[in-house]
């Protein structure tokens, strides 16, 4: 199976700024999470998705949103971006169906906002 | 904040068993121990996961103490390839959690 694939991989943006950001999970995989990775903060999470539902929700404020397709593909934009959005956004894709459910991430996307 | 805590960094010589402590004294009944590694930014790699029983796969085995409140990731034969940040995490096996990673321990192989 084809893994998780983000685009784009690189991104440059300026402040004030919106930016779109997409992940394609693995196939048969329902549930896309979101997570946010900045020097020294580790991996922050985001938000997750689940049927074209946002299930859970990280300490993030309003500008950060996300949205899934019946495909189960996933977006997520963030709106009047500030300098600390500068990071590398991480997606993971998981099946959701048994009882033990392991998280793949994708290769993330690196913005940049200058 | 993240649930588990681990050394920042550790050294290991190439060829030898690299060892790699979590501290997780808070994990519940229903959560189970996982353990990623990053190499170089790229996105987490997956390595194992276990709940109570001892695991073992291609990769590594994962070792969990008897009240779980703690576990070791063994790499059995480290190699170069093997530096990179490992992060374990705890999660439950179903039901909808916010998850924290923490800053991991950064492991480097040493020829």
């Amino acid at each position: 199976k084809a893994g998780v694939t983000q685009t784009p991989r690189y991104l440059i943006k300026t402040r004030g700024q919106q930016v779109t950001l997409s992940c394609s999970p693995i196939s048969g995989h329902r549930s896309v999470s979101w997570y946010q990775q900045t020097p020294g903060q580790g991996l922050q999470f985001l938000f997750e998705y689940f049927s074209e539902t946002q299930r859970n929700k990280g300490n993030f404020p309003g500008r950060f949103s996300g949205r899934q397709f019946s495909n189960s593909r996933s977006e997520m934009n963030v709106s009047t971006l500030e300098l600390g959005d500068s990071a590398l956004y991480l997606c993971a894709s998981s099946a959701r169906d048994r009882q033990t459910d392991t998280q793949y991430f994708g290769p993330g996307t690196r913005l940049t906002v200058l | 904040d993240a649930k588990t805590t681990q050394p920042p960094s550790m050294d290991c010589a190439e060829g030898r068993a690299a060892n790699l402590p979590c501290n997780h004294s808070t994990i519940s009944g229903n959560e189970y121990v996982y353990w990623y590694r990053q190499i170089h930014s790229q996105g987490p790699q997956y390595i194992i996961h276990g709940l109570k029983n001892n695991e073992t796969n291609e990769m590594a085995s994962l070792i969990i103490t008897e009240d779980r409140k703690s576990s070791t990731l063994i790499l059995p034969h480290a190699t170069l390839r093997d530096t990179a940040v490992y992060y374990c995490i705890v999660r439950v096996a179903s039901g909808y959690q916010k998850v924290t990673f923490g800053i991991g321990t950064k492991l480097q192989v040493i020829p």
